[in-house]
């Protein structure tokens, strides 16, 4: 099993960049993807990482840190649009091709 | 053009008439999952298929069944629904080999238990 631990709320200036935290434990670690949800929707797929360090897809970037069970996803020059739930997931040896995912982090990005 | 296609996207029903949530996707995928999520939870996975290969969580209750005819269409069949079953019903595929494995969701199936 995996305990996925990552802020409840978050609030942030539009134009401003915000870090979103994400702590994990398990026991055979497979990757750690980041996901966006809007309120009512389907999450959506924002980045994948599976070896240390920082991937950066445009204003998203998302770093890990295997030995210390870390990840963070910032988002830079925020936008209204970026209010949502960010979700922290974790794949492990145990859980097959299946996803574990926090509860997620709300934000709200304020004019 | 939407790749995971869940029906229906609300489902109104009594506590305990059999329910049938379907999902259908284009992408060729040979995974397909279902989560659960309820207001402000994170999904939470029922049961996965590897093609024809079933994986049930240990936590799943036997009230949710899932079948899968063919690599394109699963469904998620509650059999009595109770209050508690009311959340959102998320579809999921993914392909088992190459790149990050993402997941690809529906837009969901938002149950109401009457």
């Amino acid at each position: 099993g995996q305990n996925i631990d990552q802020p409840t709320e978050m609030t942030a200036t539009e134009g401003a960049i915000v870090q979103i935290n994400c702590t994990y434990q398990t026991s055979g670690f497979n990757g750690l993807f980041w996901y966006q949800q809007h309120a009512g929707e389907a999450p959506t797929f924002l980045s994948y990482n599976v070896l240390d360090g920082l991937e950066e897809k445009g204003r998203f970037s998302s770093f890990l840190s295997r030995s210390k069970g870390y990840s963070y996803l910032l988002l830079k020059e925020l936008q209204m649009k970026d209010s949502a739930s960010y979700l922290c997931a974790v794949r492990d040896a145990d859980s097959g091709y299946a996803l574990n995912f926090g509860k997620g982090t709300s934000l709200l990005v304020t004019p | 053009d939407a790749m995971v296609i869940q029906n229906p996207r609300y489902q109104v029903t009594q506590f305990g008439k059999p329910v049938t949530l379907s999902c259908s996707q284009t992408l060729n995928h040979n995974v397909m999952y279902w989560y659960q999520q309820k207001s402000s939870q994170a999904p939470k996975l029922l049961f996965h298929y590897y093609d024809k290969d079933f994986n049930n969580e240990a936590d799943t209750p036997d009230n949710f069944q899932s079948r899968r005819p063919n690599t394109s269409f699963c469904f998620l069949d509650i059999r009595s629904p109770g209050l508690g079953d009311a959340a959102m019903y998320l579809c999921a595929t993914s392909r088992a080999q190459g790149a990050s494995g993402e997941l690809f969701f529906g837009e969901g199936s938002r149950l109401t238990v009457l």
